[in-house]
Order: structure tokens, then C-alpha cells, then sequence
């Protein structure tokens, strides 16, 4: 069975450092996984998308994530937060069907 | 931004009345998908459309239905609205395998 776990629920920074969101993922096969995010009232964003080509996905807004299979983990980094950064953000797996798995979110604050 | 819409965007209803929720899109997308979103679940597949008038339930099913009539319309439909139903919907589609796109969201209250 596939499943998805994001590892943190709430990650503060502050405004130009790094930034983590870090998510595993259960997968008895090769999976598609998605980071989105969603700022306050509004709908879910996709960020980016890994589906087995390259291993390190290049998103928007200066996001990306590397795939590790040998850790089953996909986690999302930016080098520098901006202040517009702060939003709830989601990974995704999906098997590569109808069927997407959401992570329960991670809400992400960046300090002035 | 894909070409989604919801209707209504916010309602406020009686507990026992049915209530019908609207999503429509314009990218021909075969595949598409309701969820609600609650704190702390993230969100969960309520009902998916694999094409017109081919539906299935998700992992939150019980006291919905849902209908696909064209293409471009699914409607969700709370039979007899309870207070467990407070959420926020979210219509979203997809190609076979693809990404999906959502659309804004329909915040329900019921009372």
C-alpha cells in the first residue's frame, strides 16, 4: 500500500535562510510524487513533479526536491525563503493511476 | 491557472437539507476528483470520474453522491447535509497519471 508522511506540521525560518520540508513516501513500486502549496483561502498549486526521469525536480518559485529511493524519502528545499514563501505545503504520491495519496501538510512560516 | 471553477463558493445550510456543489472545467481533462480538506487529514478523495458517467467512491464516501453528465461538469451532492460535513471542498482533474490542477475551493457550513 502506498503512503505519505510529512514529517513536520509546522517549520518556521527566517526570511533568506534555507528552508526543509521533508517528506517519505511508501511505495511498492516507482512512484509519481508531487510537492503543492497553498496560501491561505485559496486552492492547491503544484510546485513540481518527480516521475522517474531526473532524480533532483526543478518547481517554481525557485523550489526543488531530490528523489531518494534508497531513503523512499522527497524532500523540498529553496536557498533563500521570501516572506511570499509562507503557505501550507503538501506531497503528494501517486501510483500512477486515478489515485493520489496526500501527506497531512506542512504549514511554513518565514520570519521578517 | 487551469481552467477550473466551483460554485458555489461559500454555503451556509440546515442540517438535513441536500445540497449540491458544482465543479466545471474548460481543459477536457478526463479525470476528475472531489475532496474535502480538514485540519489535520489533509485532504481526502471523496469521489473520482473516470469519464462521463463512469464514477467510484474514495476513502470518505458515505453520505455523498455524485453525478457526471458532460465532460465538463461533476457534481457532488450531500444528500442530507450534517454537521460533519463542515469542510472545505475541493474540486481538482487530471490526465491518466498526470498532475492535477484544483480549483479554488467551496468553504461549507452546515448548522
Amino acid at each position: 500500500a502506498q503512503s505519505v508522511t510529512q514529517l513536520d506540521s509546522h517549520v518556521s525560518v527566517s526570511e533568506g535562510t534555507p528552508v526543509l520540508l521533508r517528506c517519505n513516501y511508501s511505495s511498492s513500486y516507482s512512484p509519481s510524487l508531487f510537492w503543492y502549496v497553498q496560501h491561505p483561502n485559496k486552492g492547491l498549486q503544484l510546485l513540481l513533479k518527480y516521475t522517474s526521469a531526473a532524480t533532483l525536480v526543478k518547481g517554481i518559485n525557485g523550489f526543488e526536491a531530490e528523489f531518494k529511493k534508497s531513503e523512499t524519502s522527497f524532500h523540498l528545499t529553496k536557498p533563500s525563503a521570501h516572506m511570499s514563501d509562507a503557505a501550507e505545503y503538501f506531497c503528494v504520491v501517486s501510483k500512477g493511476t486515478y489515485k493520489y495519496i496526500f501527506g497531512t501538510g506542512t504549514r511554513l512560516k518565514v520570519l521578517a | 491557472d487551469a481552467g477550473i471553477t466551483q460554485s458555489p463558493r461559500h454555503k451556509v445550510t440546515e442540517t438535513g437539507t441536500p445540497v449540491t456543489l458544482r465543479c466545471h472545467q474548460t481543459e477536457n481533462h478526463r479525470y476528475m476528483y472531489w475532496y474535502r480538506q480538514d485540519p489535520g487529514h489533509g485532504l481526502r478523495l471523496i469521489h473520482y470520474s473516470y469519464g462521463v458517467k463512469d464514477t467510484d467512491k474514495g476513502e470518505v464516501s458515505d453520505g455523498y453522491s455524485v453525478s457526471r453528465s458532460k465532460t465538463e461538469d461533476f457534481l457532488l451532492t450531500l444528500e442530507s447535509a450534517t454537521s460533519s460535513q463542515t469542510s472545505v471542498y475541493f474540486c481538482a482533474i487530471s490526465r491518466l497519471a498526470g498532475e492535477q490542477y484544483f480549483g479554488p475551493g467551496t468553504r461549507l457550513t452546515v448548522t
